[in-house]
């Protein structure tokens, strides 16, 4: 089973801030990585799928990318607003299943 | 319409009592999953299964078991619950394919406190 660490646990911004936070796992036996947002009340949605070293996917102010030589993944959120408030979860695929990560939670000001 | 829907949403029961969450979905993917959610701690994979016929354990099985009734359903049993296991339940299901690119979609999740 994958130990997955995501850092910061938490984190507060002020609206117009960027901000990004880490996935890392062990490098061996990758398939792909998922990045979900989960809003307070709501489900977790998935964000980005990617499935290469060096991947890099953009959705509007939210960004990603992967490294799977040294085990990483970031999330890069620019100008955050209120509505980006949510907890992020990273979740990599080892063996069948994927591996959630404990999430980031993003507070973002206004 | 939510393509994948869990019922209860919410449930509170007492230790020993049985317990079925349910889950289905109109999205007509192959695999489903349970999971369970704790405060501070990632989702925790319970079973997952990946056709009708296929049962699969997940990191945290015990003191659960599941049925898979039709491509559709799947559902989760307490057979006597206790109170470690109040927790945020959420099902899930994937297309499976391409391999790793087949995201999760997630039901709205079902509250249980086990008092």
């Amino acid at each position: 089973i994958l130990n997955v660490e995501q850092s910061p646990q938490s984190l507060h911004v002020q609206e117009g801030d960027s901000t990004n936070f880490t996935c890392s796992f062990p490098s061996s036996n990758f398939y792909a990585l998922h990045w979900y947002r989960w809003e307070t009340a709501k489900s977790p949605e998935a964000l980005f799928v990617m499935t290469l070293n060096g991947d890099e996917k953009k959705k509007g102010r939210i960004s990603a990318t992967l490294n799977t030589k040294e085990g990483y993944s970031y999330l890069y959120i620019k100008g955050s607003q209120p509505e980006d408030s949510a907890t992020y979860l990273c979740a990599p695929l080892g063996g069948q299943n994927f591996v959630f990560g404990p999430g980031t939670r993003l507070s973002v000001l206004p | 319409d939510a393509d994948v829907t869990q019922t209860p949403r919410n449930r509170i029961t007492k230790t020993g009592k049985r317990i079925m969450l349910e889950c289905s979905q109109t999205k007509g993917h192959d695999r489903m999953y349970w999971y369970r959610q704790d405060p501070g701690l990632g989702l925790q994979l319970i079973y997952y299964s990946f056709d009708v016929k296929d049962i699969n354990k997940g990191e945290i099985s015990d003191g659960y078991s599941v049925s898979r009734q039709a491509q559709a359903k799947f559902s989760l049993s307490l057979e006597s619950a206790i109170p470690n296991q109040t927790a945020l339940y959420f099902c899930a299901t994937s297309p499976g394919t391409p391999v790793g690119a087949g995201e999760l979609f997630f039901g709205e999740g079902s509250r249980l406190t086990v008092l």
